[in-house]
């Protein structure tokens, strides 16, 4: 069964510092795509960055990173020189084709950016 | 481009009264997808529609329905409203929904039954 996990239910960072945020997921699918997401407080979902299963890169955006180790099913998202802007909550997700494509959520990390 | 729309915003209703939540697509999407938002049971898939007709079901009761319109805008009805109801509902949209790195989600329906 399609699953996503996210061990760290809060995180403290150092502003300018970088954080790694843990993502492991579980399928048996071949073709997926994992994602992260920030959610501030208003409720929005912003899309962060995307990896999809047969990327042989990891994804980048800006100041996020998506280290991707395929074998250990694991996903982490990289956030270099943090701001206090930052601070919110992360989702990691997962799309597979067997699952019919809805989005499978992780329960969340909320990161606090320290001045 | 817009972006994904959801109306209204905020909505509080009373236990047994029931709720219609609106979503209108980017421009050119035919995918909607929604998604109940909980502090308890986190971030949940309710349904997903494509060309007016639901495509795709998660685990919620008969009271959590849904259609969508030839405009591709679609509306998610609660009926029977519960306290644990109270939540964030997200809509998304893509073109197909079949394209596992393409989703948009709107701003959110906050709800509070009291």
């Amino acid at each position: 069964a399609q699953k996503i996990t996210q061990t760290q239910p809060g995180m403290f960072v150092q502003e300018k510092e970088a954080v790694t945020l843990d993502c492991t997921y579980d399928t048996s699918d071949q073709s997926y795509g994992l994602f992260w997401y920030k959610q501030p407080s208003s409720g929005e979902m912003i899309f962060l960055i995307y990896q999809g299963s047969y990327d042989e890169q990891n994804a980048t955006e800006g100041r996020y990173s998506l280290n991707f180790q395929k074998a250990r099913k694991s996903a982490n998202l990289v956030i270099s020189a943090s701001q206090l802007g930052d601070s919110a909550m992360y989702f990691c997700a997962m799309r597979e084709m067997e699952g019919g494509f809805k989005t499978i959520f992780g329960a969340g990390t909320r990161l606090f950016v320290k001045a | 481009k817009a972006g994904v729309t959801q109306t209204p915003r905020y909505l509080i209703k009373t236990r047994g009264q029931q709720v219609t939540l609106s979503c209108s697509p980017i421009s050119g999407h035919r995918s909607v997808s929604w998604y109940q938002q909980t502090p308890g049971q986190g971030l949940q898939f309710l349904f997903e529609y494509f060309s007016e007709t639901q495509r795709n079901k998660g685990n919620f009761p008969g009271r959590f329905s849904g259609r969508q319109f030839s405009n591709s805008r679609s509306e998610m009805n609660v009926s029977t409203l519960e306290l644990g109801d109270s939540a964030l509902y997200l809509c998304a949209s893509s073109l197909s929904g079949r394209n596992l790195y393409e989703q948009y989600f709107g701003p959110g329906t906050r709800l509070t039954v009291t």
